[in-house]
């Protein structure tokens, strides 16, 4: 079945550095791609998107790129602040979008 | 506003207990997901329904009943309590049909513990 790889966390990076994390996927066809966010004690949302290969999605300083030859959706941001901190979900969901597959959620620490 | 509540959002209980959860959504969408996170983060859809019509069941025991009385509200009853059932549980909703973008719209979680 379908399924979503993410690098595990923690994740701990000083405010300013570069962040990368590692997202790949396993699905039939073509799905769309994901990654949510999920600040402390709050509900996941929506932090950017993908459709189609080679699709950039990106939103608040964030990037990632639908690589479909290589299966991923990694997700990078040139420099992190404090306020990322946060666990990150990449997801992908087929044709329909009834429902989506969530990976397990790569947790961010970034202190000043 | 908010745009999907939930109640409660922290529930301690017994097991063997019964307890409901209830969620609204006022963003007109169709379509609602119960989601089932586990201590260790990861996120598992439980059931979707579109406009009260239930369209996707993952395997879950059915201890698990969700009732969804009309297309802004979705709730979740869980019987005979079990501890594996602690987690933190959400729901989401989206637009149906061709308005639906994949993104899903979470509310702030509602923390279970059974002890």
């Amino acid at each position: 079945g379908d399924s979503v790889t993410q690098m595990e966390g923690p994740v701990t990076l000083s405010e300013e550095a570069f962040l990368t994390i590692n997202c790949t996927y396993t699905a039939t066809g073509y799905p769309s791609l994901f990654w949510y966010v999920q600040y402390p004690g709050e509900g996941l949302q929506l932090l950017l998107k993908a459709t189609k290969a080679d699709d950039k999605g990106s939103n608040k300083g964030f990037e990632a790129t639908y690589r479909k030859e290589t299966t991923s959706f990694h997700l990078e941001k040139g420099s992190v602040q404090v306020s990322d901190s946060a666990v990150y979900f990449c997801a992908l969901s087929r044709t329909g979008f009834q429902k989506l597959v969530f990976g397990t959620g790569t947790r961010l620490l970034v202190s000043p | 506003d908010t745009a999907v509540s939930q109640t409660p959002k922290y529930l301690v209980t017994q097991m063997g207990n019964d307890k409901s959860i209830k969620c609204e959504q006022n963003l007109g969408h169709d379509t609602m997901y119960w989601y089932k996170q586990d201590s260790k983060k990861f996120l598992k859809i439980m059931f979707s329904y579109n406009n009260k019509e239930l369209i996707i069941n993952e395997t879950v025991p059915n201890r698990f009943s969700p009732k969804s009385p009309d297309k802004a509200h979705l709730n979740l009853h869980i019987n005979s309590l079990e501890l594996g059932d602690s987690a933190v549980y959400f729901c989401a909703s989206s637009p149906g049909g061709v308005a639906n973008t994949g993104e899903l719209f979470f509310g702030e979680g509602s923390r279970l513990t059974v002890l």
